[in-house]
């Protein structure tokens, strides 16, 4: 049974760069069947699409982030990671990966999710 | 690319029907048969509870069907328990920019 979890360091200052990692385990990264994704969730607010990557290292990201967003993966640790530069406040949210069908089904749907990290953006 | 338009809550007794509403466009919703539906309860991470429109994954109770008319698609809740009580997303492929398009997401509250 794969299962997700991500690790990051919950406090970031301003201007900084937030690295995240997603733990894959119980399965492999490389399984061609599944984007690996990131979503956020704003205090209070619903979830928003942060973007996702293929074992072969393409990506999608949200056009809203794009600017400030990267998003890696690491086959030999079966992890996948975020990186986003340049935080504000608007990027203290609570974190997910989640593992989206790709080319079978669940297709485009997200049928396993980390539980997820809560990052805060403060000096 | 906008987010999908759900109801801000809805509610029910227990044992009643709700049905929850997810509308989007041409290019999410009424294109593709790729609507799934996520229930979170508070501090909890969210659970696929329907994929593909009306698929149930395993494990997730009969009393939840989906269903898709035009640019509209539904989660409908029978038999309401208070255990239903949590807030419910709907997500779309979308042929636009963010290929996955969230729903603005529905606070279900069983009276």
């Amino acid at each position: 049974q794969v299962q997700l979890q991500e690790s990051g360091p919950g406090l970031v200052k301003p201007s900084q760069t937030l690295s995240l990692t997603c733990t894959v385990s119980g399965g492999s990264i490389t399984n061609g069947g599944y984007f690996w994704s990131w979503i956020r969730q704003h205090p209070g607010k619903g979830l928003e699409w942060i973007g996702y990557i293929y074992f072969d290292g393409g990506t999608r990201y949200n056009p809203s982030l794009k600017s400030q967003l990267s998003i890696s993966i690491d086959t030999s640790k079966n992890q996948f990671s975020l990186t986003l530069s340049s935080v504000t406040a608007a990027d203290t949210a609570v974190y997910y990966c989640a593992r989206l069908g790709a080319y079978s089904s669940p297709k485009y749907a997200m049928d396993v999710w980390g539980q997820g990290t809560t990052l805060t953006v403060s000096s | 690319q906008s987010a999908l338009t759900q109801p801000a809550s809805v509610s029910g007794s227990p044992g009643q029907s709700i049905t929850v509403s997810c509308t989007g466009t041409s290019s999410d919703v009424a294109g593709y048969n790729y609507v799934s539906w996520y229930q979170q309860h508070p501090g909890k991470a969210p659970k696929l509870m329907i994929y593909e429109v009306s698929n149930r994954p395993s494990g997730v109770s009969d009393r939840f069907s989906g269903s898709k008319s035009g640019n509209a698609a539904s989660l409908t809740i029978s038999g309401l328990q208070a255990e239903d009580e949590a807030d419910y997303y709907c997500v779309s492929y979308s042929s636009s920019n963010t290929p996955s398009v969230f729903g603005t997401g529905t606070r279900v509250t069983v009276l």
